[in-house]
């Protein structure tokens, strides 16, 4: 069945560090594919999106690449600040079951200055 | 900027109560879901639905929770009776539907003590 798998955390990095986080997918036909940012105490925040293989979805200075051929959308970010300090959620819709939204288990970063 | 609004954000209650969680989509979203997420994990879902019916609850345990969207528009969530093992975050999204991406509200802490 569908499903998408991260990279285990926490991960721990200092300011302006450059952050990569993994994530792979097992889905039927080529799905869109969200990375979703929670803070502390928070609901999920849509942080970028990719609708198709090759797609490069950015925001905040966060990147994620839909790579067909590995099935991975690995998120990326240059240097990252104290205020990155949250949960980082994978997510991919099931088209047969109308959007539901299946994550990963989150990886939780955390900046120090 | 339209937020999907859900109240209350903390709500305690003794095991054996009942609690309810309300929840207001974005306007024009014809798809609402609620998601529970128990700490340290990914939301999964409870109940999905489209316009006034329910098209997906699986995974809603039948025997204490129950969901209603009686006009399409707003949504109640509720538990009866609570038991420890509900404690959790509730969160609730909407989706113009299809497999666009979904807005999460602020979510719910429930505890059952």
């Amino acid at each position: 069945g569908d499903s998408v798998t991260q990279m285990e955390g926490p991960v721990t990095l200092s300011e302006e560090a450059c952050l990569t986080i993994n994530c792979t997918y097992t889905a039927t036909g080529y799905p869109s594919l969200f990375w979703y940012v929670q803070y502390p105490g928070e609901g999920l925040q849509l942080l970028l999106k990719a609708t198709k293989a090759d797609d490069k979805g950015s925001n905040k200075g966060f990147e994620a690449t839909y790579r067909k051929e590995t099935t991975s959308f690995h998120l990326e970010k240059g240097s990252v600040q104290v205020s990155d300090s949250a949960v980082y959620f994978c997510a991919l819709p099931l088209y047969n079951q109308g959007g539901k939204l299946i994550f990963g288990q989150g990886t939780e970063l955390s900046v120090k200055p | 900027e339209a937020e999907v609004a859900q109240s209350p954000r903390y709500k305690i209650t003794e095991k054996s109560q009942a609690v309810a969680f309300w929840c207001d989509p974005i306007s024009g979203h014809a798809t609402l879901y609620w998601y529970r997420q128990i700490l340290g994990q990914g939301p999964e879902l409870l109940v999905q639905f489209q316009d006034e019916s329910v098209v997906d609850d699986s995974q809603l345990p039948k025997d204490r929770f129950s969901a209603e969207r009686l006009k399409g528009v707003d949504s109640t969530l509720k538990i009866q009776p609570a038991e420890l093992g509900d404690s959790a975050m509730y969160l609730c999204a909407s989706s113009f539907g299809g497999v666009t991406e979904a807005f999460f509200g602020q979510g719910t802490r429930l505890t059952v003590v």
